[in-house]
């Protein structure tokens, strides 16, 4: 029982563009969300979060907007950079009293210069 | 300020053997949470500990699995008589605290690759 889906294995985009990933979760006790980046033979590195008291959330060139009713998130890149390409991590946490994590597969993003 | 350590980095062990992983968590913090990434998956949490006490362990395989945080010293992940299906890299991770208390710090993670 996969509770958080990222549908799409693999992503290509240019460098400058915009990249998108995408999330669904199927627990509706979920109140909490993060995306992370992973190198290979690296842990993955936290990015950005967000409560599922806001549909939105900017840190720098990272976005992450929160779709409730459709219980759906997503992660924008812009500009993207050759440097952001890396393997992102869809999480999510219960409301509930532990903190333990729920991933998603995954998203390799490839940004070509 | 010092983040979550593993040792070690990568470890090798044949079919039956005992692999011994360990975390330690950011200075000051007393808690850790393990996590395991088989090939081509997500990350999957396995268990929650506090010093001297195991908090959350649904996600630990019911057999040759165990782990400890003992009061002095690291946390260490068990795995008796391994099976190649127990290759995998192994992460243990920690919140900060106060109000980033939902986000969690990983480790560098340890790689097991049972022959």
């Amino acid at each position: 029982d996969q509770q958080v889906k990222q549908n799409s294995p693999s992503l290509s985009v240019q460098e400058g563009r915009i990249s998108i990933l995408n999330c669904d979760y199927t627990n509706s006790m979920f109140d909490y969300f993060l995306w992370y980046k992973k190198y290979p033979a690296e842990g993955p590195t936290f990015l950005i979060s967000i409560s599922s008291i806001k549909d939105k959330n900017e840190d720098g060139r990272f976005t992450v907007f929160l779709n409730k009713s459709a219980k759906h998130l997503s992660l924008h890149i812009v500009p993207s950079q050759p440097g952001d390409s890396a393997v992102y991590f869809c999480a999510a946490k219960e409301n509930t009293g532990f903190q333990k994590l729920v991933f998603g597969t995954g998203t390799r993003l490839l940004v070509s210069p | 300020n010092a983040g979550v350590m593993q040792n070690p980095r990568h470890l090798v062990r044949r079919r039956g053997q005992e692999a011994r992983l360990r975390c330690s968590p950011m200075k000051g913090h007393s808690h850790v949470y393990w996590y395991r990434q088989l090939p081509e998956e997500g990350l999957k949490f396995m268990v929650y500990l506090q010093k001297e006490n195991i908090i959350d362990e649904s996600g630990m395989p019911k057999e040759r699995f165990s782990a400890e945080f003992p009061k002095e010293g690291p946390s260490i992940l068990r795995i008796q008589q391994v099976v190649r299906g127990d290759s995998a890299a192994y992460f243990c991770a920690n919140n900060l605290g106060g109000l980033s208390t939902d986000t969690q710090y990983f480790g560098p993670g340890t790689r097991l690759t049972v022959l």
